[in-house]
Formats: C-alpha cells, sequence, structure tokens
C-alpha cells in the first residue's frame, strides 16, 4: 500500500526566505506527483504536476522536484511572501501496475503548514 | 468557466442522523472522486465514478456511506446514521478523460460536515 510523508508538519518562516518543503513515497511505481496548496475552507489548488520521467517542473517562483528511483519529491519556493502562508499537500497517482480500476485515484501526504511572516 | 461546486459548504447532524452532499462537476469531466480529509489530515479516497459506473470504492469506510452519479454528471455522496468519526471535510474532484494519459484532477471547496 502507498504511503506518503510529508515533512516538516509546520514551518513558520520570516517573509524572503528560500525554503524546501519534503514529501517522500514508499511505492516507487508511480505515474506522476502532484503539488497541492490548500487555504482555510478551500479546495485544492493544483500548483505542479510532474510526470514520472520527468525530473522537475517550474511555475514562477515555484519548483518541484522529483527522484523516484528513491521515492522523493521536494517543492522549493523562492522570496517566499505572507500570501503563500497556506498547506502545501503532495500526492501520488499510481502507474500501471496498479491495474484495474484504481489508477486515477490520489494518496496524499498529511501536509506542511506554512507560515510566513512580515 | 465553472469550477467543480459542491453544497451544502457546512452541514452539521445530529448523530444518528441521514446526510446527503452534492457534487456538481465540471461540465464534461468524465471522471468524478470523492475524497474525506480530517482535521489535520490529508485528503483519502474514497470512491470513483466514470460516467455513471462507480469503478471503485475501495475507500468506503463502511457501509453507512452510499455515493451515486445516476447520470453522468451531478453525484451525491449520503452517509446514513452518521457517527462523531465522520465528523471531516468531504472534498469532490472531478478529470476531463479516461484514459490512463495525463491529466489533472479539479477540487470542489469541499463540505465540512460536523456531527455533534
Amino acid at each position: 500500500k502507498q504511503e506518503v510523508t510529508q515533512i516538516p508538519a509546520a514551518l513558520s518562516v520570516p517573509e524572503g526566505e528560500n525554503l524546501v518543503l519534503n514529501c517522500s513515497f514508499t511505492d516507487s511505481a508511480i505515474y506522476n506527483l502532484q503539488w497541492f496548496r490548500q487555504d482555510p475552507g478551500k479546495g485544492l489548488t493544483s500548483l505542479l504536476l510532474i510526470q514520472s520521467s520527468q525530473r522537475e517542473q517550474t511555475s514562477g517562483r515555484l519548483n518541484a522536484s522529483l527522484d523516484k528511483s528513491s521515492g522523493r519529491s521536494t517543492l522549493y519556493i523562492a522570496a517566499s511572501q505572507p500570501g503563500d502562508s497556506a498547506t502545501y499537500l503532495c500526492a501520488v497517482r499510481p502507474g500501471p501496475h496498479a491495474g484495474g480500476t484504481s489508477y486515477g485515484k490520489l494518496t496524499f501526504g498529511q501536509g506542511t503548514i506554512l507560515t510566513v511572516h512580515p | 468557466g465553472a469550477g467543480v461546486s459542491q453544497s451544502p459548504r457546512y452541514k452539521v447532524a445530529k448523530r444518528g442522523q441521514d446526510v446527503a452532499l452534492r457534487c456538481d462537476p465540471i461540465s464534461g469531466h468524465v471522471s468524478l472522486f470523492w475524497y474525506q480529509q480530517a482535521l489535520g489530515q490529508g485528503p483519502e479516497f474514497l470512491t470513483y465514478f466514470q460516467n455513471e459506473a462507480q469503478l471503485d470504492k475501495s475507500g468506503l469506510p463502511s457501509d453507512r456511506f452510499f455515493a451515486e452519479r445516476p447520470e453522468g454528471s451531478v453525484s451525491t455522496l449520503k452517509i446514513q446514521r452518521t457517527q462523531q468519526e465522520d465528523s471531516a471535510v468531504y472534498l469532490c474532484a472531478s478529470s476531463l478523460v479516461r484514459e490512463f494519459a495525463s491529466y489533472e484532477q479539479y477540487f470542489g471547496p469541499g463540505t465540512r460536515l460536523t456531527v455533534t
């Protein structure tokens, strides 16, 4: 059974710092990995999606890397801002070996709560 | 265009009551997923529909949970005889394609269920 772990559980940094959020998964046979942002009382907003054949994806101040063989991904946030404060979740989608109809479901980590203070 | 919508946004139920949670996916999206998110945890998969067919319900925690999508669009998650442990945010997501190809799931805002 796939398990996803995120470290740290919570992070508080001053504005302007660069920071790294970590995600690890136990079954490396994934199809892709996705990073989401969740604001209090809101749904999930997709930030970056990395296919299993890719090493990284970038969007603005965000960069996500993937090392599938070691079961790790990192989300790098450059020049953090108070508006970045939210919970960040990573999720993996199983690869073809999952078979049947399970290929669509995502397995999530428990999230990292990020607070960026002015 | 309109995203995934869910209603109600908040629901308070007394223990033992039945509740029904609604999800309106993005128009034309074939796949629909339900997830349960307990406080301080990541979402956990409940069930998956492809059009009107429920192809995976392995995540439903008990037979008190029932989901349907009769016309392949709107979906309803029903919980019978609610228990306190059912308190959580219930998230719905939809996606466009059904083939095993790259796609994104688009999430609704969720329904926060509190069972007292």
